[in-house]
């Protein structure tokens, strides 16, 4: 089974621009999560989506937005970019299992802005 | 408010070393633990989840704890090759409504040959 996909893999913007990142979960996962790692430190939360409902919003600005499509699908919309926002963009998919969930990551989208 | 933290932040230790990594965490009602790999530029593998009513889980080479009680929990590599050298991180993951992790800094570990 493909496991989470993300694309593009790379993308470069300049300030003041607009991006949209895509990812497809695992089959079968209907949870989908998004989380900004900049270069080193620690991933940290953005959104979580389950059956195309906005579950969880970490602490960022409401220049990011996402959706979840019927397919389970999700993009991430980041409006006016900023300098700060280049980072590893990563995409998870969740499963549910007996007594807790596990979240599975994606190769990740470098967003480098100019 | 959740926070992780991991130390040391960076570990260099020879071929065939056992080591141990360390996780420690400010919220003792922890949902689930899990333990990352990260190779550089590439995203997240999951090693280990231990969930919030476990103590330990094992996989091979590694074997994670967690004690809750002290906000605590490490992953033990036993035998350590050139090939586990990334980027472990541990992350936390909340109770609620979202599945939300909340991750450490990492630590950087180097294996030399």
């Amino acid at each position: 089974d493909a496991g989470v996909t993300q694309s593009p893999t790379h993308l470069i913007k300049t300030r003041g621009q607009q991006v949209t990142l895509r990812c497809s979960p695992i089959s079968g996962h209907k949870s989908v999560s998004w989380y900004q790692q900049v270069l080193g430190q620690g991933p940290q939360f953005i959104f979580q989506y389950y059956e195309k409902e906005e579950r969880g919003r970490g602490n960022f600005p409401d220049r990011f937005s996402a959706r979840q499509f019927p397919n389970y699908s999700s993009e991430l919309n980041v409006n006016a970019l900023l300098l700060g926002d280049s980072a590893l963009y990563l995409c998870a998919s969740s499963l549910v299992l007996a007594g807790g969930w596990t979240q599975y990551f994606g190769p990740g989208t470098r967003l480098l802005v100019l | 408010k959740q926070e992780v933290t991991q130390i040391p932040a960076a570990l260099s230790v020879p071929e065939g070393e056992n080591l141990v990594l360390n996780c420690s965490f400010t919220d003792s009602a922890i949902y689930n633990l899990q333990w990352f790999r990260q190779d550089p530029g590439k995203g997240l593998t999951s090693l280990l989840l231990i969930q919030s009513s476990q103590r330990e889980q094992t996989s091979g080479r590694l074997n994670a704890s967690l004690d809750k009680s002290s906000g605590r929990s490490t992953l033990y590599i036993a035998a350590s090759q050139p090939g586990d050298s990334a980027t472990y991180l541990c992350a936390g993951g909340t109770q609620g409504g979202s599945e939300k992790l909340v991750f450490g800094k990492g630590t950087k570990l180097t294996v030399n040959p």
